[in-house]
């Protein structure tokens, strides 16, 4: 079964440059996350997506992050215009849905290092 | 902020086992512990979790105490590719995002 899968690995791209990740769950997984880490901080949610429908944006910092998940598989995060802040590593996860259990396992994918110069 | 607190750093040695401790003293009746790692900057790899019954898998062992306020993980023979952040989270239900802290930095020496 492949895991999370993150697109693309490394991206550098100057302030004001618009930059699009992507985040493909595991297959069958309703529910899909995205985290990320700033240098030297801790790694921060940012946003819950169940199927297509996000369940929770609240860790979203500002206008500037778009997420979607069209059709309820794959998600893109939108950063525009990116900012020097924005740089860091950032995490998706999936898990599967909460029909019948009370919690779930979140699987991480590897994560896509964003450098804004 | 994090439920949960734990050491900064540990050291283990190659072949001994690690373990873990985990504070949660605020740990609800209906909250799991959930242990991951990080390994360099790779995203964070699901070890093990349970609710009041410790538990084991091919990777590793979970101790909850009775009270339920604290929790070990327990590498039964660390390896140097055991090296890594571990962190320890509290999860209350189905959906709900993860709280990360520090973590632990285990450094298994040769």
């Amino acid at each position: 079964e492949a895991g999370v899968t993150q697109f693309p690995s490394h991206s550098v791209i100057e302030k004001g440059q618009t930059v699009t990740l992507r985040c493909d769950p595991i297959s069958g997984h309703d529910n899909l996350y995205w985290y990320r880490r700033v240098m030297g901080k801790e790694i921060k949610f940012l946003l819950h997506f169940v199927k297509e429908s996000k369940q929770d944006e609240s860790g979203m910092p500002n206008n500037r992050f778009l997420a979607e998940r069209t059709g309820g598989t794959y998600s893109t995060l939108k950063v525009q215009p990116a900012e020097l802040e924005d740089s860091g590593v950032y995490f998706c996860a999936s898990s599967q849905s909460g029909l019948v259990k009370r919690t779930d396992t979140q699987y991480f994918g590897p994560g896509t290092r964003l450098t804004v110069l | 902020d994090a439920k949960t607190t734990q050491p900064t750093s540990m050291d283990c040695a190659e072949g001994r086992a690690a373990n873990l401790p985990c504070n949660h003293s605020t740990i609800s009746g209906n909250e799991y512990v959930y242990w991951y790692r990080q390994i360099h900057s790779q995203g964070p790899q699901y070890i093990i979790h349970g609710l009041k019954n410790n538990e084991t898998n091919e990777m590793a062992s979970l101790i909850i105490t009775e009270d339920r306020k604290s929790s070990t993980l327990i590498l039964p023979h660390a390896t140097l590719r055991d090296t890594a952040v571990y962190y320890c989270i509290v999860v209350a239900f189905y959906g709900q995002n993860f709280v990360f802290g520090p973590g632990t930095r285990l450094s298994v020496l040769p």
